[in-house]
């Protein structure tokens, strides 16, 4: 297992277009969490799964950012109707549910929205 | 509130100790974490404490707790340039999800 990975690296969409990330967590990992960082800033939570359930949303997810994992395994986090506020790297993480010992996180996918 | 706050910049030479800051406002807050981000890449875990000790130290890293100040430090012996990154601190609320809230890192620069 090669631990996160998140697909693509990087994403410049004219405002208004949708995207779409996906985020592969290592495989046996149960949790997987979606948070965004700006510029200068940490990562703030946006939502997390326990296998395919969606079990908390930050109010910083908009109607505008849904995001799945349709059979426990892959994630992905679309944006539609981009604006330029959603300029970001957007991380994925997983760990095991109880594990203490943090996440491992993702590469990230920067996106600009020009 | 949810809020984690840490010094923006710190700059040291090689060679000699750093000292990372951090204040939490969750008493309760399980565990806390320190992790490393180098441009372009994702957040790399250093090292993270339980609430109930006081400091851990994992050989260049000395992680220090003052629950009564809320306060958290990070010290990294012998600085080296491959040190150069942005350290956050996070920490843990008491809930069974897992959630992370992170300060907005701290710059460590490294002059040789």
């Amino acid at each position: 297992d090669t631990g996160v990975s998140q697909d693509p690296r990087h994403k410049i969409t004219k405002r208004g277009q949708n995207v779409t990330f996906r985020c592969d967590p290592i495989s046996e990992h149960n949790r997987l969490y979606w948070y965004r960082q700006t510029l200068g800033q940490g990562p703030e939570f946006l939502t997390y799964f326990q296998n395919e359930a969606q079990l908390e949303k930050s109010r910083l997810l908009s109607d505008r950012f849904s995001a799945e994992r349709p059979k426990g395994s892959f994630s992905t986090l679309e944006i539609q109707r981009t604006e330029q506020g959603d300029s970001a790297m957007y991380l994925c993480a997983s760990s095991w549910a109880g594990q203490v010992h943090g996440y491992t996180f993702g590469s990230g996918t920067r996106l600009t929205v020009v | 509130g949810e809020d984690v706050e840490q010094s923006l910049f710190l700059s040291v030479r090689e060679g000699d100790s750093s000292v990372i800051n951090c204040t939490y406002t969750d008493s309760s807050s399980t565990y806390l974490y320190w992790y490393k981000q180098e441009p372009g890449a994702g957040l790399q875990l250093l090292t993270y404490i339980f609430s109930n000790m006081d400091m851990k130290q994992d050989q260049r890293l000395t992680v220090l707790l003052n629950k009564k100040d809320k306060h958290l430090s990070l010290r990294i012996a012998d600085t080296q340039t491959g040190d150069s990154a942005i350290y956050f601190c996070a920490e843990s609320p008491p809930s069974n999800t897992g959630k992370l809230i992170f300060g907005q890192g701290t710059t460590l620069q490294v002059k040789p």
